[in-house]
């Protein structure tokens, strides 16, 4: 089965500086998507940015980015100028057929910023 | 607006009671989940559906049953048999295998189920 490893439990930043959660992921497939969720304490789970294991270009959206490095099977989300907002729990994801297509999560990574 | 809607928002259940969290989408999604969510965890599978009257078991299926007769309803029932219910119910769905990998899931806000 597919797998998600998020090594970070809790991150702290200072606000207005830049920040990278880690995400490594373990599949066979050679076809797969990579997600991450923002959830706040309001428990609702937030898309924020998608990679395809065929894309060339690692995926932007605003103030994320994603560092895709395939051949080391790692998918780190890039925050910059981190916002007081932003401390929430940060969830990575994969989707790929050897799952049935359905998403696998990691354990997720709490951010907390700092004023 | 298109969306899922989870209700109720919080539920108590007595133990030894059965229990139904209602999920229902009109983003004409094929394929719908229910997760499960521990304070401070991840989200472990519990059921999902790719088409209408077909389900399968996830990760953690013992203790929970679904039925999935509409295209927009995919309701979670926690039964007696889960010995441990408490937990943040999440149901998502995604459009189905012919629209493949590059398509996220959408999510409820999520239901809080505690044992009273």
């Amino acid at each position: 089965a597919q797998k998600i490893t998020q090594t970070q439990p809790g991150m702290f930043v200072q606000e207005k500086e830049a920040v990278t959660l880690d995400c490594t992921y373990d599949t066979s497939d050679p076809s797969y998507g990579l997600f991450w969720y923002k959830q706040p304490s309001s428990g609702e789970m937030i898309f924020l940015i998608y990679q395809g294991s065929y894309d060339q270009q690692n995926a932007t959206e605003g103030r994320y980015s994603l560092n895709f490095q395939k051949a080391r099977k790692s998918a780190n989300l890039v925050i910059s100028a981190s916002q007081l907002g932003d401390s929430a729990m940060y969830f990575c994801a994969m989707r790929g057929p050897r799952d049935g297509q359905n998403f696998v999560f990691g354990p997720g990574t709490r951010l907390s910023v700092l004023p | 607006d298109g969306g899922i809607t989870q209700s109720p928002k919080y539920l108590f259940r007595k133990e030894g009671q059965n229990v139904t969290l209602s999920c229902e989408q009109n983003l004409n999604h094929d394929a719908m989940y229910w997760y499960r969510q521990d304070p401070g965890q991840g989200l472990r599978l519990i059921y999902y559906s790719q088409i209408v009257n077909d389900f399968q078991k996830g990760d953690i299926a013992e203790g929970y049953s679904v039925s999935r007769e509409k295209k927009e309803s995919f309701p979670l029932t926690v039964t007696s048999a889960q010995k441990n219910p408490t937990a943040f119910y999440l149901c998502a769905s995604s459009p189905g295998q012919g629209v493949i990998m590059n398509t996220e899931a959408f999510f409820g806000q999520g239901t809080r189920l505690t044992v009273v």
